[in-house]
């Protein structure tokens, strides 16, 4: 069965930057057509898609939040690594990853609490 | 601010039936395909309608889903309290490409 774990820091400082990876198994991102994506939710507040990337390594990002995105995959690895630059404490929020098929995210990681503070 | 409007809560009895809308434009419902999530309290989305109306393996058929325009439409018949939840569609925004959620709708089962 597919499955996706989160992994990366509870505390950053603002200015620092995060590191978060999704970890998964149950599928391959050689796969045509699969995908892995990023979803945070700050407490309380609305899903807020962040970025996708293909198994042919196409890569599919937030407009708002691009400039401060970038995300990877290491296919040997089963994990797609997603890191965002300049943080502030907006960017507080539960990160979750996700498994895209054409046109939904299926199955869902448990989610990691990032929490941006000094 | 979601591109993709839901009203930020819907209430019923239970047994009763519910909708929750989700309306966009051209750029996005009009010619993508729409999903819904399901979001209980303190857990991961998960997938409850994909492909405007289709439903993956073991939700059931209580939950429905359809597609008119630039809305979309998630229904509930048989409300029951575990069904309380959020609730959110999602769909490609086609220029730039983004994925878009809506703002998400708070179901209560009074």
């Amino acid at each position: 069965q597919i499955t996706l774990k989160e992994s990366g820091p509870t505390l950053v400082k603002p200015t620092q930057t995060l590191t978060v990876t999704c970890t998964f198994s149950g599928f391959s991102l050689r796969t045509s057509g699969v995908g892995v994506g990023w979803i945070r939710q700050p407490p309380g507040k609305a899903l807020d898609w962040l970025a996708l990337i293909y198994w042919d390594d196409d890569k599919r990002y937030s407009p708002s939040l691009k400039s401060r995105l970038t995300i990877t995959k290491d296919t040997s690895k089963n994990q797609v690594v997603l890191t965002m630059t300049n943080l502030d404490p907006v960017d507080t929020a539960i990160y979750y990853c996700a498994h895209y098929g054409p046109n939904l995210f299926d199955y869902w990681g448990q989610g990691t609490l990032v929490t941006v503070s000094s | 601010q979601s591109v993709l409007t839901q009203s930020p809560s819907v209430s019923a009895a239970p047994g009763q039936k519910v909708t929750i809308s989700c309306s966009g434009s051209s750029s996005n419902i009009g010619n993508n395909y729409v999903s819904w999530y399901q979001q209980l309290p303190g857990t991961a989305p998960k997938l409850l309608i994909y492909d405007n109306n289709k439903r993956p393996s073991g939700i059931p058929d209580r939950f429905s889903g359809s597609k008119s325009g630039t809305s979309a439409t998630l229904g509930i018949t048989g409300l029951q309290t575990g069904d309380e939840a959020d609730y959110y569609c999602g769909t490609w925004e086609s220029s730039p490409s983004a994925w878009v959620f809506g703002g998400g709708t708070k179901l209560t089962v009074l």
